[in-house]
Order: C-alpha cells, then sequence, then structure tokens
C-alpha cells in the first residue's frame, strides 16, 4: 500500500524566513510526485510533477525536489500570499493514474 | 474554460436522506476522479473512472455510487447519507498519459 508521510503539520513563517517541507514517501514503483496548494475553501491546485530522484522543479518562491524516498518544497523568502496547506501525493506504476495523498502542511507567513 | 465544476457547493443533509453530487470538466480529459477530504487524514480517493464508460473503487468506496454519464460528467451519489460522511468532496479530472489531475471547488456536505 502507497504511504504518503508530509512534516510538519504546520509551519508559521515570518515574511522573508525561508524553510522547506517534506514529504516521504513509500510506494511500488513510482511514476511521479506531485505537490499541490490547498486555500482554505478551494480546491488543490495543481504546482509541480517530478518524476525520478535528482529532479528539481521551481515556480517563483517554490522549489521542488525529489530522492528516492522523500521530496522537499523549499520555499525562499516568503511572503503573506505563500500562506496555504501545501500537499503531497504519489503516483504509483501500475494502478490507472490514482494518486495517494499525505495530509498536508500548513503554512503562514506572517508580514 | 471553467475547468472543473461542482454542484452544489454546500449541503445539509439528515441521516437517511439521499443526493447526487454533480461534477463536469470541459478539457476534454478521459479520467475523473472522486475524493473526500477530512480534518488530518488528507484526500481519500473514492470512486475513479479511468475512461468513458468504466468506473472502479477507490480506498472509501463503501456507502456510494457513480455514474460516468459521458466524457465531460460523473456524478457521486450517496443513497443514505450517514453522519460519517459529512466531508468535502473534490472532483478532480485527467488525461491518462499526462497523469496531473486537476480539482474542482468542491462540495461540502454536512450530514446531521
Amino acid at each position: 500500500e502507497d504511504q504518503v508521510t508530509q512534516s510538519p503539520e504546520a509551519l508559521r513563517l515570518q515574511e522573508g524566513e525561508s524553510s522547506s517541507l517534506n514529504c516521504s514517501y513509500t510506494v511500488s514503483g513510482l511514476r511521479g510526485l506531485f505537490w499541490y496548494r490547498q486555500d482554505p475553501g478551494k480546491g488543490p491546485e495543481f504546482l509541480f510533477t517530478l518524476y525520478s530522484a535528482g529532479e528539481e522543479k521551481e515556480k517563483e518562491r517554490l522549489k521542488a525536489t525529489l530522492t528516492k524516498k522523500e521530496s522537499f518544497l523549499h520555499i525562499t523568502a516568503p511572503k503573506p500570499e505563500d500562506s496555504a496547506t501545501y500537499l503531497c501525493a504519489v503516483q504509483a506504476g501500475s494502478n490507472d493514474y490514482k494518486l495517494s495523498f499525505g495530509a498536508g502542511t500548513t503554512v503562514t507567513v506572517r508580514a | 474554460n471553467a475547468g472543473v465544476t461542482q454542484t452544489p457547493k454546500f449541503q445539509v443533509l439528515k441521516t437517511g436522506q439521499s443526493m447526487t453530487l454533480q461534477c463536469a470538466q470541459d478539457m476534454n480529459h478521459n479520467s475523473m476522479y472522486w475524493y473526500r477530504q477530512d480534518p488530518g487524514m488528507g484526500l481519500r480517493l473514492i470512486y475513479y473512472s479511468a475512461s468513458e464508460g468504466t468506473t472502479d473503487k477507490g480506498e472509501v468506496p463503501n456507502g456510494y455510487n457513480v455514474s460516468r454519464l459521458n466524457k465531460r460528467e460523473f456524478s457521486l451519489r450517496l443513497e443514505s447519507a450517514a453522519p460519517s460522511q459529512t466531508s468535502v468532496y473534490f472532483c478532480a479530472s485527467g488525461t491518462s498519459g499526462e497523469e496531473t489531475q486537476y480539482f474542482g471547488p468542491g462540495t461540502r456536505l454536512l450530514v446531521l
């Protein structure tokens, strides 16, 4: 069974204070690892897909990296608008593109 | 291009009542999914449809049924609602081969 664990559950940052979120996973044959952003009362919004260890992707102040056991989402010099819940999900190699999600990390950035 | 739309946005039911949650996508995606999201548990897959005419159970299918009406629409039905089905329900769609799933805004369901 695929398992995804995100840490920490919550993260409070001062504006400009860089930090990282962790997503550790156990999956049989990783097809892809996905990061989503979710604002309160809204649906998850796609951020990144990572496919193989060593891969990195960036979008504005966010950078996602992948190893064989975990992924990190680095937030550089965050702004209050980066406050959201960040979800990690994995897709196994042979399961009809189903996603297994972690519980998420809620990030609050104070001005 | 509206993406994935869901109706209703919010619903209150009494135990034992039935209802259908509607989902539609205009991105010509083959696959569609229904998830529920509960505090501290993440998104869990209820049912999915890999293509028009097919449906399969996900992680938590008990108490639910689905219908893939056509390529655009995928509905989720609660035949006899229970308080344990109080949750936020999300529909998603994706193209086989691209893998990325795109989510709707959600339906908040309260069962009393």
